[in-house]
Formats: structure tokens, sequence, C-alpha cells
């Protein structure tokens, strides 16, 4: 069966301070991957989506990048955080026409 | 561009009673898929629904159903004999393609359920 793992559970890092957050899958074979980002009781955005190997689309320019080095990994990074960039951040992953399948989420709090 | 909106910022429901939580989607392309997803305070997403832009019934899995109007481009959430365990955010999201060759899927900005016991 598919899994997906996503860490750090939870991270508070400073203002202008780098960021890396990894994700994983686990059974199966070129997924579509995802970023998103939920604000404090609101609706996901997203950010970013790569449906192959180094192949990035953005959705939302900001401070964030994000890299697809293997299939089934995806990094969401940033080489100066902003306050702005709190948030719960979910990892999700799918086929050609599947439901998302997301990752527990990593709750960055920059201070 | 594709939209999705949810109208209902909170909803309350006595318990064991059915609930509809409505949905309306805007999309150009004609193959698409809607899904409904439960978010309970711990910030899992629990995928519940899915239905399809070709699919000629409505969804159903267990206590959920998903009313499909695809003229009046609605896919309401159906919940019925609602228990104190759905109190939850629901959201719901649109998943384009193939047509527009991305797989993008965008969601509401979702409905608090409390369900009273």
């Amino acid at each position: 069966s598919q899994t997906i793992h996503q860490w750090p559970a939870t991270l508070v890092q400073p203002v202008g301070s780098p960021l890396s957050l990894e994700c994983t899958v686990e059974g199966t074979s070129n997924p579509n991957l995802y970023w998103y980002r939920q604000a404090a009781g609101r609706g996901l955005q997203l950010l970013f989506y790569s449906v192959g190997i180094g192949q990035i689309s953005s959705e939302v320019p900001q401070n964030l990048s994000a890299s697809r080095p293997q299939d089934r990994q995806f990094i969401l990074s940033s080489k100066k955080l902003l306050l702005s960039d709190s948030g719960f951040y979910l990892c999700a992953w799918s086929l050609m026409n599947s439901p998302l399948h997301f990752g527990n989420g990593t709750r960055l709090t920059v201070t | 561009a594709q939209k999705i909106t949810q109208t209902q910022p909170g909803m309350f429901v006595q318990e064991k009673e059915a609930v509809t939580l409505d949905c309306t989607y805007d999309t150009s392309d004609p193959s698409y898929g809607l899904f409904w997803y439960k978010q309970p305070s711990s910030g899992e997403m629990i995928f519940l629904i899915y239905q399809g832009s070709y699919d000629q019934q409505n969804a159903t899995e267990g206590r959920y159903s998903l009313n499909f109007q695809k003229a009046r481009k609605s896919a309401n959430l159906v919940i019925s004999a609602s228990q104190l365990g759905d109190s939850a955010m629901y959201f719901c999201a649109m998943r384009e393609g193939p047509t527009s060759g991305t797989y993008k899927y965008i969601f509401g900005t979702g409905t608090r359920l409390k369900v009273l016991a």
C-alpha cells in the first residue's frame, strides 16, 4: 500500500533563517506531488506541484521554492523565512485520476 | 480559471440529523473531478467522496453522498445521521485534467461543521 511521510511535524524558526521540509512517498511510481499551505482556520493554498522529476510548477510567487530530486521525493525550501510564511504545510500525492493523499503536515511558526 | 466556492463558513446540526454542505465550482474543462475532504482538529486531511464529471449517478460512501448537479455546477455533500465525530472542517476540491494538461487540485475555503448532542 502507498504511504506518504512528511517531516518534521512542528517547526519553530526565526525570521531570516532557511527552511527545508521534506516529503517522500512509498508504494507507487511517478506520482504527482503537491505542496499546500493552510493559514490558521483557512483553506488550502496550492504552492507547487510536480508531475515528474525536475518538473516544478509554481502557483504563488513568494520566497519559497520546491524541488523534486527523486521520483518520490518533494522538498519545500526557503533561503530566508518571513513572518508571513507561518502556517500548516501539507504535502500530497496523486495518480492520474485518484484523490489527493495527504501527509500529516508540518506546523511552521516563524518568530 | 477554475474556482471552488463554499459559502457556508460554519454550520450546526443536531446529532442524528442530516446536513448538507454547499459547494459550487467553475471550470472550462469538460473533464474534471470533484472531491470532499474532512479535516478534524488534528489537521489530517481525510478523503471522503469523489464524483467524476462524466459520472451519471451521484456518488455515495456510507453516510456520505454527493448531490451532483452538473448544469448548476454544484457538488453538495450530504451527511446523513450526523454523529459527534463528524464535527470538523469540510473542504470541497476540484481537479482539472487531462484536457487542460495539468492535474491541479484547488480547494474551497471550507465549512466548519459542529454536531450538537
